[in-house]
């Protein structure tokens, strides 16, 4: 099956660091990514959807200039978490559609991140 | 936001048991309801995608059954084992966005 890489899976930073999470599509083409972020014993939850080529759309309550989302190419989208802060701690994860109707979805290993 | 829930939240089980868990979800704007399979620090496995009301599919050990006017899915497990010790998450997929349950932790102690 279709493999997403995302880097890196574990990160503690300073509050006021930013940090970048990769996810690449091995062995097929992303033309859209998801993003989703999981706080402890919650669901996942969407926070934006990149596209390649054009702008990422933000789910309701996400800011677009602290979580800056870029899909550079068939293969790359990253997040970065800007200027971050103790209350951005948590377990982000994104997914790669495919099929028309989005049939299925393939996941990356996840980051988890922690603000100190 | 539509709301999927799973039960139960966790789960311990001797080896050689049979279990079952449940995903519940609104019937409005179905499309399709999937189970992953997912193990820590590892990415979520899709286990099955399932679209008809009375669906039943397996795989090995594994079977899963939909149904969609009630709005509930079971995932069975026979005869359960160590390496079945993972989280098992649903999705319900309508057609624009998936929304997913908390998941069930499932342990299975040898």
């Amino acid at each position: 099956g279709a493999v997403v890489s995302q880097h890196p899976s574990r990160v503690i930073c300073k509050s006021g660091t930013s940090v970048k999470i990769e996810c690449r599509s091995l062995d097929f083409q992303a033309t859209t990514m998801f993003w989703y972020r999981q706080f402890p014993k919650q669901s996942l939850m969407l926070m934006a959807t990149s596209n390649e080529g054009s702008k990422a759309t933000y789910e309701q309550g996400v800011e677009k200039d602290k979580f800056l989302i870029n899909h550079a190419s068939l293969t790359l989208s990253t997040l970065t978490v800007t200027s971050a802060h103790p209350e951005d701690s948590s377990f982000y994860i994104c997914s790669a559609p495919i099929g028309a109707r989005r049939e299925k979805l393939f996941f990356g290993s996840g980051t988890q991140l922690s603000v100190l | 936001i539509l709301n999927v829930e799973q039960s139960p939240q966790s789960l311990h089980v001797q080896e050689g048991d049979s279990t079952n868990f449940t995903c519940s979800f609104p019937s409005s704007n179905f499309y399709a309801l999937h189970w992953y399979r997912w193990e820590t620090a590892k990415s979520p496995e899709a286990l099955f995608v399932m679209t008809l009301n009375g669906d039943e599919k397996k795989k090995g050990r594994i079977s899963a059954t939909l149904n969609t006017k009630e709005g509930y899915s079971y995932l069975y497990i026979k005869g359960s084992q160590p390496e079945d010790s993972a989280t098992y998450l649903c999705a319900l997929n309508t057609g624009n966005q998936f929304y997913f349950g908390t998941g069930t932790s499932l342990t299975v102690i040898p």
